[in-house]
């Protein structure tokens, strides 16, 4: 049962333009969300976070947005950058096992020069 | 210092050896976390020790065996293991409380067994 789903595999994205990358829940106990960037042969690298009481937080050029009567969020780069290529995953916790995070299946992103 | 390193970078192994991972971490985290990742696939976890203590085991199969010696320190010792074992493992750390839920990774050890 995959409680965080990506639904788009890939996105491709000009360079200079918006990326928005998806991400639906089903567990109504998350309160939490993050987003992650990885690189090939490398870890995840922790990009943006949202806490529930919130439906916005910007960090540069990466803005998280949560609905949650939808139980949906995105992350939108703007402006994209060839140097945003990327698996993106989103991820969720819950505050009551805070250590447990949740991962989406990840959108890898390619931003065209 | 916001590094969380991992040896070795790749493994290879027989069915019947038995190795260890390592993970080392200066942050002064005290969570931290084994990951198991295939290929297009998102990271899996496989335990959490919150303060030197096994906090969560993910009902990890016994030929995989954690340990943290100290804060600082996190293994992962493998034995018998199975040619559907191999994958990225992924060690992480955090800060351990309900304050930050950002996990620290490293790049992880590319396990092949054959």
């Amino acid at each position: 049962d995959q409680q965080v789903k990506q639904n788009s595999p890939s996105l491709s994205v000009q360079e200079g333009r918006i990326s928005i990358l998806n991400c639906d829940y089903t567990n109504s106990m998350f309160d939490y969300f993050l987003w992650y960037k990885k690189y090939p042969a490398e870890g995840p690298t922790f990009l943006i976070s949202i806490s529930s009481i919130k439906d916005k937080n910007e960090d540069g050029r990466f803005t998280v947005f949560l609905n949650k009567s939808a139980k949906h969020l995105s992350l939108h780069i703007v402006p994209s950058q060839p140097g945003d290529s990327a698996v993106y995953f989103c991820a969720a916790s819950d505050s009551g096992g805070y250590q447990k995070v949740t991962f989406g299946t990840g959108t890898k992103l390619q931003v065209i020069p | 210092d916001t590094e969380v390193t991992q040896t070795p970078k790749h493994l290879v192994m027989g069915m019947t050896n038995k190795k260890s991972l390592k993970c080392e971490q200066h942050m002064g985290h005290r969570a931290m976390y084994w990951y198991k990742q295939k290929a297009k696939k998102p990271p899996e976890l496989m335990f959490v020790y919150s303060y030197e203590k096994l906090s969560i085991n993910e009902s990890v199969p016994s030929r995989f065996s954690p340990e943290c010696p100290n804060s600082s320190l996190l293994n992962l010792h493998l034995h018998a293991l199975q040619p559907e074992d191999s994958a990225l493992y992924l060690c992480a750390s955090s800060q351990g409380d309900r304050r930050s839920y950002e996990q620290y990774f490293g790049p992880g050890t590319r396990l092949t067994v054959t």
